[in-house]
């Protein structure tokens, strides 16, 4: 079974510029997750989807990110315009629907963005 | 809110010996989740162990072993018998019970610990 896939794993743009990171979830997960990791800083939790809906984006940091996840399926993170205090990891996370058991988060490796 | 904080930016360990890395975090809540992962250099994060709160009992899960003290809040990882492939990023988490006080099962971080293992 695939596990949590994010594209790019890398990528420098200019400040000004549009970056877009993709997740694709483990099949099946109706939850998905994004964080981001400024160097040096905690993990920070960005938003949540269920299916197509988005539960929680009170970790978004401001209008400049929007996230998407039509179907239900992969999801998209675009940064319009890019600052250089966006630089960092953005993590991407799936999980099962959660029941009162809380199933466990799959991470994928990270997009590192660097935005000079 | 709640925050967890990782006292040691770095540690370092030689194969074959036992390491502890700190963990505490603070919270209101009486009955939650704390995780401890790792992520490897350009690798995936993964799930080292999980401890419920509810639970008095450590949980272990074979080298990986935790000591949680919930009047404390402290939660700290044991690795014993490291091993080389055991080098990596450790995070301690904390997650609220899904659907408590609005809680939709969202991950706190926190910062790192670099973990080198010396042959």
């Amino acid at each position: 079974e695939a596990g949590v896939t994010q594209f790019p794993s890398h990528s420098v743009i200019e400040k000004g510029q549009t970056v877009t990171l993709r997740c694709d979830p483990i099949s099946g997960h109706d939850n998905l997750y994004w964080y981001r990791r400024v160097m040096g800083k905690e993990i920070k939790f960005l938003l949540h989807f269920v299916k197509e809906s988005k539960q929680d984006e009170s970790g978004m940091p401001n209008n400049r990110f929007l996230a998407e996840r039509t179907g239900g399926t992969y999801s998209t993170l675009k940064v319009q315009p890019a600052e250089l205090e966006d630089s960092g990891v953005y993590f991407c996370a799936s999980s099962q629907r959660d029941s009162w058991m809380n199933t466990e988060a799959f991470f994928g490796q990270g997009t590192r963005l660097t935005v000079v | 809110a709640q925050t967890v904080t990782q006292s040691q930016p770095e540690m370092s360990v030689q194969e074959a010996e036992t390491v502890t890395l700190s963990c505490t975090y603070d919270t209101s809540e009486s009955d939650y989740y704390l995780f401890w992962y790792k992520q490897p250099p350009s690798r995936q994060m993964i799930l080292v162990i999980r401890q419920e709160a509810y639970k008095q009992q450590n949980a272990t899960e074979n080298r990986f072993s935790v000591n949680f003290q919930k009047a404390a809040k402290s939660f700290s990882l044991k690795i014993s018998d490291s091993q080389l492939g055991d080098a990596a990023m450790y995070f301690c988490a904390y997650r609220s019970v899904v659907g408590y006080g609005g809680s939709q099962g969202n991950l706190i971080f926190g910062k790192g610990t670099k973990l080198s293992v010396k042959p």
